[in-house]
């Protein structure tokens, strides 16, 4: 079974800077998915990024940018300019494929709680 | 606002008791997911449905159902509650068929057992 490791509970940053939020998972697939989901206050699940494991290039979306290592099985986010709308707990996912066989649903790791600072 | 709608958005109920969450998935969408959040047990998945067919079973125990009917939308029902299922209840939706489609989540329902 596919398992998602977040080693840092919480983190801070302060508003402007940069930050990166690191994700390892374990899988002995070759095709699968890789997300980053946002949870602010409102507890709303909101995707950040979406990174497919065949695509070598990183995905970016806007100020998110991620360092996907497949070999090492690593998938850090990265937020550039950090604002105050950006503290919340985030989580990293794994998603399986067909071509794997695999379910469709999401392994989470527990989350890394992010404060931005003033 | 992902699409996605739930209701209630809180729910408070008694042990033993039976409850049912339900769960509108986006326009156009097959596939509805249930999630379950909780402080012990993190986000873990329940439940997969595809267009009224059960796909995916996850940790969802006997004392929990789901169902999705014919217009594609879905529900959780949770019977003889006990306090451990306290949680918030996330429903999540995608276009289905392929397996390679981002899920989108509702803004989920809080339940509280007393």
């Amino acid at each position: 079974a596919q398992t998602v490791t977040q080693s840092q509970p919480e983190m801070s940053v302060q508003e402007a800077e940069t930050v990166t939020l690191s994700c390892t998972y374990d899988t002995s697939e070759s095709d699968y998915y890789l997300f980053w989901y946002k949870q602010p206050p409102s507890r709303q699940m909101i995707l950040v990024i979406r990174q497919e494991a065949y695509k070598q290039q990183n995905a970016t979306e806007n100020r998110f940018s991620v360092n996907f290592q497949k070999a090492a099985k690593s998938f850090s986010l990265k937020i550039s300019d950090s604002q105050l709308g950006d503290a919340a707990m985030y989580f990293c996912a794994y998603r399986s494929t067909p071509f794997e066989g695999g379910s469709e649903k999401l392994v989470f790791g527990k989350g890394t709680k992010l404060t931005v600072n003033p | 606002d992902s699409g996605v709608t739930q209701t209630p958005k809180h729910l408070i109920t008694a042990t033993g008791q039976r409850v049912t969450l339900r769960c509108s998935p986006r326009s156009g969408d097959l596939s509805v997911y249930w999630y379950q959040q909780s402080l012990d047990q993190g986000l873990q998945f329940l439940i997969h449905y595809y267009n009224g067919e059960e796909r995916a079973k996850g940790n969802i125990l006997e004392r929990f159902s789901a169902q999705q009917f014919p217009d594609l939308h879905s529900e959780l029902n949770l019977s003889s509650l006990e306090l451990g299922d306290s949680a918030l209840y996330f429903c999540a939706s995608s276009v289905g068929g392929s397996g390679r489609e981002t899920q989108y989540f509702g803004p989920g329902t809080r339940l509280l057992v007393l």
